[in-house]
């Protein structure tokens, strides 16, 4: 499975300010996607980063909210703008496995804290 | 959209017994159920999965069941030992192409007891 790694791994951050988070494949994926989990909760996909276009947002998040980059097939960047303290959760991207059907992996996750 | 259900939320069994766990899905064209297993502080690790043409699939101590009529699947886990504690997440997924993102269930806490 492809090698997957985020930066930063954790932050703690104001209210009102934003962060982006990195995500870095070790090889060329079509398919990134970036999900939070709440403390304690299952996870929630943002979007569907694609590259070369506009991200594809679900149903209650926005991309003034949470914009997002996919320069390359390699490389995805997820921002919360405007941060709350309700955005404290763990954000997570993932990748399509090359050559799989539909197998996805995960990042180990950035876990913000936002006061 | 799909809509994924999971139980139970916790269970606690015994080493050695067995585990079960299970889920439905609304969106009868999904067609692709992984589970994972996520440790505390960890990401969730895949841990088996089944597509749609097939109705079980066994990887040692692990197995998937599917039954596409009634929408649901569930996973076993037998002779279970203290280091599968942990959170189990079923999802589902239209799969392939565009249209590859899981829709997860709620989760179910894990604990085996030595």
């Amino acid at each position: 499975s492809a090698v997957i790694s985020q930066k930063p791994s954790r932050d703690i951050c104001q209210r009102g300010t934003s962060l982006t988070i990195q995500c870095q494949v070790d090889s060329q994926v079509t398919m990134m996607f970036w999900y939070r989990q709440q403390p304690g909760q299952s996870l929630t996909l943002i979007a569907t980063a694609n590259q070369g276009s506009e991200a594809t947002y679900e149903s209650g998040f926005v991309i003034d909210k949470f914009p997002i980059s996919r320069p390359n097939l390699t490389f995805s960047t997820l921002t919360v703008s405007n941060m709350s303290p309700e955005d404290s959760s763990i954000y997570l991207c993932s990748v399509v496995g090359g050559g799989s059907y539909n197998e996805q992996f995960f990042g180990p996750g950035t876990r913000l804290t936002v006061l | 959209g799909e809509n994924v259900e999971q139980h139970p939320s916790t269970l606690s069994v015994q080493e050695g017994d067995s585990a079960v766990i299970k889920c439905t899905y609304s969106d009868s064209a999904s067609n692709y159920f992984p589970w994972y297993k996520q440790e505390l502080g960890k990401r969730p690790q895949l841990i088996i999965d089944i597509r749609s043409n097939v109705g079980e699939k066994k990887d040692q101590r692990i197995a998937v069941t599917l039954n596409k009529t009634a929408k649901h699947f569930s996973l076993h886990i037998t002779e279970t030992q203290p280091e599968d504690s942990a959170v189990y997440f079923c999802a589902a997924s239209k799969g392939g192409g565009s249209q590859g993102n899981l829709i997860f269930g709620k989760g179910t806490k894990l604990s085996v007891k030595p």
